[in-house]
């Protein structure tokens, strides 16, 4: 099992649809956790963390958190062609290290 | 601040060679990682410092590996005797010391330095 999962895609939605990315993670006592966004041929820049259970809230970007589940996941609303990349779960021990660790990212195309 | 910055940018070298690499965090960022990340995949944890103390280190990075964090600020990552496996993208990031509890760990990426081993 890989510490954190995503799934691959390709994810495609109209423009102005919901896009729902999902992330599970493995270590329990993981407390921290992040979506990046990374353009082709560009590294990865954050758009969202959350650190405690429930939603979080930032412009068209939604963060929601379930630590019971082990479950992250990042809703993009009203989504633009400009949305159209890959976006990266990542996950912090936070406790005893602050060992990052990645998934592979889900690849996202928002159709015009 | 101009953010993090990366040099080379990018490195084409034969097997066999030695590579280094470097990193200049944002000022004031206490913690620094390496990561490398090849086609398709996510970054690749390597290791990471805060200050100047190398806190942790992967089990997938051979001893050919090695990483400096001199006085706490720029960092270097030297590969010896460079593989064609070790082609990949070498991405630094750092991080801004944490409030209460250590919990908050936003990292903010170089642009990276692309290997090429032929």
């Amino acid at each position: 099992q890989k510490e954190v999962e995503q799934n691959s895609g390709p994810l495609s939605v109209p423009e102005g649809a919901i896009a729902s990315l999902n992330c599970t993670y493995s270590d329990r006592v993981s407390q921290s956790f992040f979506w990046y966004r990374q353009y082709s041929g560009k590294s990865p820049e954050l758009i969202m963390s959350i650190y405690s259970n429930g939603d979080k809230e930032d412009g068209r970007f939604t963060a929601q958190l379930n630590k019971a589940s082990q479950y992250v996941s990042l809703l993009i609303r009203d989504s633009q062609p400009s949305d159209s990349a890959t976006y990266l779960c990542a996950v912090t021990r936070g406790t005893g290290g602050f060992k990052t660790i990645f998934g592979a990212g889900t690849r996202l195309f928002v159709k015009a | 601040d101009t953010g993090v910055s990366q040099n080379p940018r990018h490195k084409i070298t034969k097997r066999g060679q030695n590579v280094t690499f470097r990193c200049d965090p944002i000022s004031e960022h206490n913690r620094l990682y390496w990561y490398r990340q090849t086609l398709g995949q996510g970054p690749e944890f390597l290791t990471y410092f805060q200050n100047e103390a190398q806190l942790e280190k992967s089990r997938l990075l051979s001893d050919r590996f090695s990483a400096e964090r001199p006085k706490g600020s720029f960092s270097t990552l030297e590969i010896q005797r460079t593989e064609q496996g070790d082609s990949a993208m070498y991405l630094c990031a750092s991080s801004p010391r944490g409030t209460s509890g250590g919990s908050y760990n936003e990292q903010f990426f170089g642009p990276g330095t692309r290997l090429t081993v032929l």
